[in-house]
């Protein structure tokens, strides 16, 4: 059975460095891709990046520096960190399994976490 | 980066049948994919390749169209159809998302 859950904080101080594990079960992150998607309140989604199977990255540029994706395949977790928040960093944030496309062709994202509410206070 | 732009809401009676659009602002060629997404829970997988039906997903969804102009159909529509439906491209980096179109039922 395929799971994606996410764990994190509720509440991040303006300025500090956030950090969630996205921590999967019923699959491998050797085999599949894992990206990160956000979703600020009453928004749509946005995506952040990407954990590929092979152990690159991928960012999305309007993040810049701030943003980095990393993983611990031994205890299936990847784990996402962006540092200096901002208020509009408020969301709630999701991991989501992407099956690779060089094997099975491109399948969009076909499982999700269920998200992790993150407020950014000042 | 590709902007995808769907109409914001519908309100459709149930039993009938909505298209929702998604138009995007240069080709994806058909690496479009649809999300039904219920009110506090997360994004579920509908339609990939613009026109493939995710298993499990019920018949009564469909997609079609390639290149900048993409249509997820539900029919009949049912009264636990209403949530909000995005468009996500993955033809052009980065992966980018329709602000979502929320469907309400009459």
């Amino acid at each position: 059975q395929v799971q994606l859950k996410e764990t994190g904080p509720d509440l991040v101080q303006l300025t500090q460095t956030l950090s969630i594990t996205c921590t999967v079960s019923g699959f491998s992150l050797t085999t599949y891709n894992v990206h990160w998607v956000r979703q600020p309140p009453g928004k749509g989604l946005e995506w952040m990046g990407a954990m590929w199977n092979g152990g690159g990255t991928d960012y999305n540029s309007a993040f810049k520096s701030r943003l980095s994706i990393s993983r611990d395949t031994s205890k299936s977790q990847v784990f996402l960190k962006m540092n200096s928040l901002q208020t509009d960093d408020t969301a709630k944030y999701f991991c989501a399994r992407h099956p690779d496309p060089e094997i099975d062709g491109e399948l969009g994202f076909d499982y999700w976490g269920q998200g992790v509410m993150v407020t950014v206070s000042s | 980066d590709t902007v995808l732009t769907q109409s914001p809401a519908l309100a459709v009676s149930p039993g009938e049948r909505v298209t929702i659009s998604c138009r995007a602002s240069e080709s994806v060629s058909t690496l479009m994919h649809w999300y039904q997404q219920k009110p506090g829970q997360q994004p579920t997988l509908l339609i990939y390749l613009a026109s493939n039906l995710e298993s499990g997903v019920p018949a009564r969804f469909s997609g079609s169209g390639s290149g900048t102009d993409f249509t997820l159909t539900i029919d009949p529509v049912e009264a636990d159809d209403t949530a909000t439906y995005y468009c996500q491209q993955s033809w052009n980096d980065p992966p980018t998302f329709g602000g979502g179109t929320k469907l309400e039922l009459k």
